[in-house]
């Protein structure tokens, strides 16, 4: 059981670059979210998927795009990276988006923006 | 806007004493509350999730929440310095995800 697991651990692009990053969870969980990491600023949501078939906005989703491929897995896609995007980015799962909700944190992807 | 006010620290505290950890929230509509515990370069892991107004005790760690004042706080009880680390407060409104603190960072020096 590895929880939820993200791909790359940590990637350098160039401005103007795209990349997918890349989210699993074996938990068998229907709602999974992205979130941005930046020091000062705390976790910042940049999209959630209630449940699969459904994908909704955060507190920071405008660069940014993605995909709810199955109950399994949930990708982030930046179509063209800026240096502004240069942060930890850290993918969740939880059973269901609510009130009693636990989310269960990826270990996170490392993005450098030059 | 909803928001989550914590102190940025970091917290010093000696080696077994009481570390106390604070956190406000601006919405009187949250429901529930979280405390993330984040060692550096490491992923979130949750600690303790509390729903109701008292105490809720976890092994060294107590929880306690006051809607009226709008304050919820995170107790560690004999502090190891194991327990370095930044403490994220949480809470959830039951209308969207949940809202983070940019959390607290507690050293514990032995």
């Amino acid at each position: 059981n590895a929880g939820v697991t993200q791909t790359p651990k940590f990637q350098v692009l160039k401005t103007g670059q795209s990349m997918t990053l890349q989210c699993a969870q074996d938990m068998n969980h229907n709602s999974m979210y992205w979130y941005r990491q930046d020091p000062g600023m705390g976790l910042r949501l940049i999209y959630y998927s209630a449940s699969e078939g459904t994908t909704d906005k955060g507190e920071v989703p405008n660069g940014y795009n993605v995909s709810r491929l199955n109950k399994r897995e949930f990708s982030l896609r930046l179509e063209s990276a800026a240096p502004s995007q240069t942060s930890v980015y850290f993918c969740a799962s939880s059973e269901m988006a609510g009130v009693l909700e636990t989310q269960y944190f990826g270990p996170g992807t490392r993005l450098l923006v030059l | 806007q909803k928001e989550v006010e914590q102190n940025s620290g970091p917290l010093s505290v000696p080696e077994g004493a009481i570390a106390s950890l604070n956190c406000t929230y601006s919405d009187r509509g949250s429901q529930s509350f979280f405390w993330y515990r984040q060692y550096s370069g490491k992923s979130p892991e949750l600690i303790m999730s509390i729903y109701s107004n008292g105490d809720k005790e976890d092994g060294r760690f107590t929880a306690q929440l006051n809607k009226a004042s709008q304050y919820v706080s995170l107790l560690i009880r004999d502090s190891q310095p194991s327990d370095s680390a930044t403490y994220l407060c949480a809470f959830h409104s039951g209308y969207s995800t949940l809202t983070f603190g940019k959390g607290t960072m507690l050293l514990v020096s032995p």
